[in-house]
This record gives structure tokens, sequence and C-alpha cells, in this order.
């Protein structure tokens, strides 16, 4: 079965970066997307980006543009999110998940539907 | 960004009855809605995909709808296991959004 396990814990200080990892299993790693959502105490998610397993090509949401970065090793099968100059609004649980797309036609088809969720990542930002 | 309102935010039901979930969007998405599932602690677990789409192994009690520009999820004869919070999501445009959340509590 699907399986999409994170990386543990992290404690950061303002201004500093972070780097968390989503290992995933149980399918095809180069046939799918896999998008990486956050969600801060009390609040509704927010979608950051997704990275093509296949081709590596990345896309990110306009806010995190300047200071986000998705990347992947297909060797290992996981996907890394970086973070940079965080401050404490980026105080949240950070969610690596599978798009619900996969491969078609020979072409990694993207739906920005989310299916399959890692366990999550709690990273703290505080001084 | 397309904004997602969601009604109400919060709701009150007993195990048994059924519950409606609107989620409107700022602009049109056409049928790029899906719906998710949140109980504490918890991943959010997709249910209805494409407005109206059943996720595989979603009881059949959860269904979605459109009437016109608004978006509906509805759930029939209620579960101890549905009390949760329940989030729509746009696709039709980026940045992908999600509504505020609607939370269902036992009554």
């Amino acid at each position: 079965q699907v399986q999409l396990e994170q990386s543990g814990v992290d404690l950061k200080k303002p201004g500093a970066s972070m780097k968390i990892s989503c290992k995933a299993s149980g399918y095809r790693f180069s046939h799918y997307v896999i998008h990486w959502v956050r969600q801060a105490p009390g609040q509704s998610p927010e979608w950051m980006g997704w990275i093509n397993g296949g081709s590596g090509f990345a896309k990110y949401a306009e806010i995190f543009q300047d200071r986000v970065t998705i990347s992947r090793d297909t060797s290992a099968s996981t996907v890394y999110l970086e973070l940079r100059s965080l401050r404490s609004e980026d105080t949240a649980v950070y969610y690596c998940a599978r798009d619900r797309g996969g491969l078609m036609m020979g072409v990694v088809v993207n739906h920005d539907i989310f299916d399959n969720w890692g366990q999550g990542t709690m990273v703290t930002v505080s001084s | 960004a397309t904004q997602l309102a969601q009604s109400p935010s919060a709701l009150s039901a007993s195990v048994g009855d059924s519950v409606t979930i609107t989620c409107r969007p700022s602009e049109g998405i056409n049928s790029a809605l899906a719906w998710y599932q949140q109980k504490p602690g918890q991943v959010p677990r997709l249910l209805i995909y494409e407005a109206s789409t059943l996720e595989s192994g979603v009881p059949s009690r959860f269904s979605g709808s459109t009437s016109g520009t608004e978006f509906t999820l509805t759930v029939t004869s209620l579960q101890p296991e549905d009390f949760a919070t329940y989030y729509c999501q746009q696709f039709h445009t980026y940045p992908i959004t999600f509504g505020q959340g609607t939370r269902l509590e036992i009554k």
C-alpha cells in the first residue's frame, strides 16, 4: 500500500532554514507528483507546491516562491521541502501528499487532488 | 487566489442525522472541487473529488453536489466516526486553496 514516511519534529530559530523529507513506498515513485501542504495550529491547510517524481519539475505557490525549494532523490524515493528565512508564522505541521493522478499514456498527470498523505512533520519556529 | 467560503463554520448534530456543508468559491471553478475530512490529530482524508465523485473506500453516506456556483457536501445517517472537521479544496486555479473548514460536533 502507498506509504509516505516523513522526517521527525523540528525546532528552528527565526531566520534559519529547514529541510524535511518524505520517503515514498508502495508505488512507482517516478509515476506520481508529490505535493507539500502545511497546516498552522487551528488553521486550514495551505498548499505550498509540488514536484513531478519523474521529471523533477517543481511548481510553487507564489507566496513561497522566493524561499522554498522542493527536490527529490529518485534513488531513495524521497522528496524534500526546504524553506528558508523562517519566521514564527511558519510554525505548522508540514505534510507531503501524493497526487491522485499518476502515469497515463506515458505522461505523469497532475490532478492537484491529494489521495495519500504523510503523517506530518511538526516544525516550530521560535527564538 | 480563489477564496472558498465554507458555511457553517461549525454545526452540531446527532447520530443518525443528515447534514449539509456548503462551499462557495470567489470565482468560477467548474467542477474542480474536492472535500476532505480531518479528525483531531490525524491527516486529512480525501472523500470526494471533481465535486461529486466518491473516492474509493469512502462510505456512500457521503455525497457531493453542485448547484450553480455553490458546492455541497452531504452526510446522511451520521455515524460516530463522522464527527470531524471538513474542508473543501479547489484545484481549478493556482494556488490551490482550501476553505476555512466546518467543524461537525456531536449534539
